[in-house]
Formats: structure tokens, C-alpha cells, sequence
């Protein structure tokens, strides 16, 4: 139980474009889904948290109009990169928390790698 | 503010040879919970376990086991005979208990076993 996937994988995409993440929980509805950034050799930070049905919650430094998350239902969030640039390269992880799990674990997803050339 | 400190950067060792990996942290939250995950060079995070501030007894998962001292905020994770296959890069990671709580990540360690 408490699957998050995630689509694509991997993703390369040309500067300037815009590309879209999606973070699908399989077996489980969540109310709460978070958006990770990992780049090479470092740790996860923390970009938005997005609940279903409102506006994301975005940290500190991270640009709204750039990233743009959507939590539309409860099974599935998404993240575009607008107006992609090379920078923008790196790994982004999703996680989503079980409405009805107590403990407010977070399940993470696989994870989708995004190249900006 | 919650912070975890992972102080090792890279950690080489021999397969058989046991490791410990440190973890230290700091929070004002009174209840909070205490995570290990794993990170192969897929990417995909493994969880490997969850700790709540209230339970101080140390765990034993086959090979792993963990230490938990509220005394000094530490949070230890041991590999017993490491193997090549545990190669990858460890995450300490604290949260709160509340439903609006984050997850704070260390630096990470990364682990090398060599055949």
C-alpha cells in the first residue's frame, strides 16, 4: 500500500519551454501532497506544499509563477517549470500523506529527472 | 526551527565491516518523528524507518538497527556485515506530528562498500 508515482521518470526539454510533473498517489487519497528539489550531491528542499482544492503553499525563495502546482483532485498534483531554463535542471521528488494515516507520514514518489538544454 | 545535522559526508568502508552513520538533530517540538531513508543512484527514496519522540527503545531490523538518545538528540543508524548493495546515500529526516508539519533532511552521508 501507499504508492506515489510519478510521470515522466525523466524528462529533456528545450530552454524556454514549459514541462509538467505529475504525482499520482495509487492506493490512497491525499489531502496533502509536497514538492521536493534534490540537486546533484545534496539534499531535498522543500519547494510547496499543496493541498487539494486550495493554493500551494510555497517556501521561501522558491518562485511561484516559475513552479506552478496544481492539486486538483485528491489522488493527483502536478508541477510545471515555466519558461524552463538550464538551471532549472534537477531532480524533483513529490510525496503525498494518507488522508486517513494519524502519524502524517509522507510516501514518496520515484522521483523525475528534468534536463533543460 | 528544526535542523538534522548529519556530520559524515562520505563514508568508505569493506564489505563485512560494520558502519554507524550519525544523525543529531534539534527541535522545540515536544512530540516529533525521527526517519531514515535510503537514496540508491536510481533516485527513489527508500524508507527504511520511523521513530516517534516518545519511543526511546533502540530497533533491529536484520542488519540495521537504530539508536535513539533523547539525552543528546541523536539518532544513530548501524549496518551490521555492510554489503555492496548498500552502497547509496542515507537522509536523517525530522518532522513534527501535526498536520501541517514538514519534513527537515540532513546533508545526507554518502555510504561506499567495497567488495
Amino acid at each position: 500500500g501507499a504508492v506515489v508515482s510519478q510521470h515522466p521518470s525523466w524528462v529533456i526539454c528545450k530552454s524556454g519551454t514549459s514541462v509538467k510533473i505529475e504525482c499520482r498517489s495509487l492506493d490512497f487519497q491525499a489531502t496533502t501532497m509536497f514538492w521536493y528539489r534534490q540537486f546533484p550531491k545534496q539534499s531535498l528542499m522543500l519547494m510547496a506544499t499543496s493541498n487539494e482544492g486550495s493554493k500551494a503553499t510555497y517556501e521561501q525563495g522558491v518562485e511561484k509563477d516559475k513552479f506552478l502546482i496544481n492539486h486538483a483532485s485528491l489522488t493527483l498534483s502536478t508541477l510545471t517549470v515555466t519558461s524552463a531554463h538550464p538551471e532549472d535542471s534537477s531532480f524533483y521528488i513529490c510525496s503525498a500523506r494518507d488522508r486517513g494515516d494519524s502519524t502524517y507520514e509522507q510516501y514518496f514518489g520515484p522521483g523525475t529527472r528534468l534536463t533543460v538544454t | 526551527a528544526q535542523k538534522v545535522t548529519q556530520a559524515q559526508t562520505e563514508i568508505s568502508v569493506v564489505e563485512k565491516e560494520d558502519v554507524t552513520l550519525d544523525c543529531v538533530y534539534e527541535t522545540r517540538d515536544t512530540t516529533y518523528y525521527l526517519f531514515w531513508y535510503k537514496q540508491p543512484p536510481s533516485g527513489e527514496l527508500v524508507f527504511l524507518i520511523r521513530r516517534n519522540s516518545f519511543d526511546e527503545q533502540n530497533e533491529i531490523s536484520g542488519r540495521y538497527s537504530w539508536n535513539f538518545q533523547k539525552s543528546t538528540s541523536s539518532f544513530n543508524f548501524t549496518i551490521t556485515a555492510s554489503q555492496v548493495v548498500d552502497s547509496a546515500v542515507y537522509f536523517c529526516a525530522l518532522s513534527g506530528t501535526g498536520a501541517n508539519s514538514k519534513l527537515t533532511f540532513g546533508k545526507g552521508i554518502t555510504l561506499s562498500v567495497r567488495p
